[in-house]
């Protein structure tokens, strides 16, 4: 059973556009959502992250909107730039007491090219 | 070092043969994750170590899969008698704090069972 789902599975993007990257999730003990980015022979490197106590964060040019109701959450890349191409994995993890490891489920990924 | 560090980058064994994938975590970070991640997908989880006690050991797929950190630092994830189906990439993470959720991850392991 996939907990959490992540779509699309790739996206392209002309330069200055914004990217959005949309994942869904079916444990509502998850309480911690952040997204990594992975570059090509990388490991997936921390980008942004949220509770589920605010319904956006942002930094920079990224921004997660979340939405509990609808158990949803989404990453926006504003301003897009080629810099950006890369694999961006969404992920949740449950953080409250008693839940012992905080493992991360991934989402299965979402390759974006950002094109010139 | 900066970041996670993990040895061999690249590991081609052939069936059969046991294998031992080593993790050096951030220094001072107390929590260690082990993951396993196939092409195309996102990581999956395999085990959780904090300091040397091994508190989560649920995503190992099998008894052949074991991993240790003796002293709190660093981990190796051992798998005997590999079979082809294990090929794939499998990372190691670090977190600071016990109970922290914030993952580094390392550049893995590419593990391909011939």
């Amino acid at each position: 059973q996939q907990q959490v789902k992540q779509s699309p599975q790739s996206l392209i993007v002309q330069k200055g556009g914004i990217s959005i990257i949309n994942c869904a999730y079916e444990n509502t003990a998850f309480d911690y959502f952040p997204w990594y980015q992975q570059f090509p022979g990388k490991g997936p490197a921390l980008l942004i992250a949220i509770r589920p106590d605010v319904s956006e964060k942002k930094e920079g040019r990224f921004t997660i909107s979340f939405n509990k109701s609808a158990k949803q959450f989404s990453l926006h890349i504003m301003d897009s730039q080629p810099g950006d191409s890369a694999t961006y994995f969404c992920a949740a993890a449950e953080t409250g007491s008693g839940a012992g490891s905080y493992q991360l489920t991934f989402g299965k990924g979402t390759k974006l090219s950002v094109i010139p | 070092g900066a970041g996670v560090s993990q040895s061999p980058r690249y590991k081609v064994t052939k069936r059969g043969q046991d294998v031992a994938l080593r993790c050096d975590p951030i220094s001072g970070h107390v929590s260690l994750y082990w993951y396993r991640q196939a092409l195309g997908q996102g990581p999956e989880f395999l085990t959780y170590f904090n300091y040397e006690a091994q508190q989560d050991k649920s995503g190992l797929p099998n008894d052949r899969f074991s991993a240790e950190r003796p002293e709190g630092s660093i981990s190796t994830l051992t798998i005997q008698r590999t079979e082809q189906r294990d090929s794939a990439m499998y990372r190691c993470a670090s977190s600071p704090r016990q109970g922290s959720p914030e993952a580094f991850f390392g550049q893995g392991t590419r593990l391909t069972v011939v």
